[in-house]
């Protein structure tokens, strides 16, 4: 059974760079079929696609934030992360890592709070 | 104008049918897309419960249950997401998802409350 689970500082400061990570399990991330997303609720909202990348390096990402966004993956660790450049309040969310094979994300993790503050 | 509109709640009795709209933005066809519904309970991470662009080209998740289902309403240029024989259980939000423009987009979500 595959598992995801994030990790990250649960606290940025405004106008630094939010970095996270998503430990894969139970499943190669190498699957060639395989893309790791990253997905966001802000507290009482719904659901952000922030992007999406592939164990190649592939990426999709969502326009809306304005090429912010860094997607890697490291497949040695089985990991893949996000990082998201000059934050806000508006980035205070829930972040989400999920897999999908293309078409439906069928595994996702916990979730962690980030939360952009002073 | 949101590509993807839903109604932020819903409330139905046990027992009941509760039919959740997603509303496609005028210009985007409906028929053209597969809608992806999810189930969110409180505290959770959202789950798969389908995928539907057809009757005939329609999937659930592993282990969702038949009474979840999928249509659309081609004059409402919405697709729909049917649950019938309501139980307390599935009281949570729900949340349609299409890809468009390449890239994933979510509808607002729908609270649907069980009462």
């Amino acid at each position: 059974q595959m598992q995801l689970q994030e990790s990250g500082p649960g606290l940025v400061e405004p106008s630094e760079t939010l970095s996270l990570t998503c430990s894969v399990s139970g499943d190669s991330i190498s699957g060639s079929v395989y893309f790791w997303a990253w997905i966001r609720q802000p507290p009482g909202e719904g659901l952000e696609w922030i992007g999406s990348v592939h164990y190649t390096g592939a990426t999709y990402d969502n326009p809306s934030l304005k090429s912010r966004v860094t997607l890697s993956v490291d497949t040695t660790k089985s990991q893949f992360s996000l990082k998201l450049s000059s934050v806000t309040a508006a980035d205070t969310a829930v972040y989400y890592c999920a897999k999908s094979s293309g078409n439906e994300f069928d595994y996702w993790g916990q979730g962690t709070l980030v939360t952009v503050s002073s | 104008q949101a590509v993807l509109t839903q109604p932020s709640s819903l409330s139905a009795s046990p027992g009941a049918s509760a039919s959740l709209t997603c509303t496609l933005r005028s210009g985007i066809n409906v028929g053209a897309y597969r809608i992806f519904w999810y189930q969110q309970r409180p505290g959770s991470p959202p789950q798969f419960l389908l995928k539907y662009i057809s009757d005939s080209d329609t999937q659930r998740g592993s282990g969702v249950p038949s009474r979840f289902s999928g249509s659309k309403d081609a004059s409402a240029n919405a697709g729909i997401l049917v649950i019938s024989g309501l139980q307390s259980e599935d009281e949570a939000d729900y949340h349609c998802v299409i890809w468009h423009n390449s890239g994933w987009v979510f509808g607002g979500g729908t609270r649907l409350t069980v009462l």
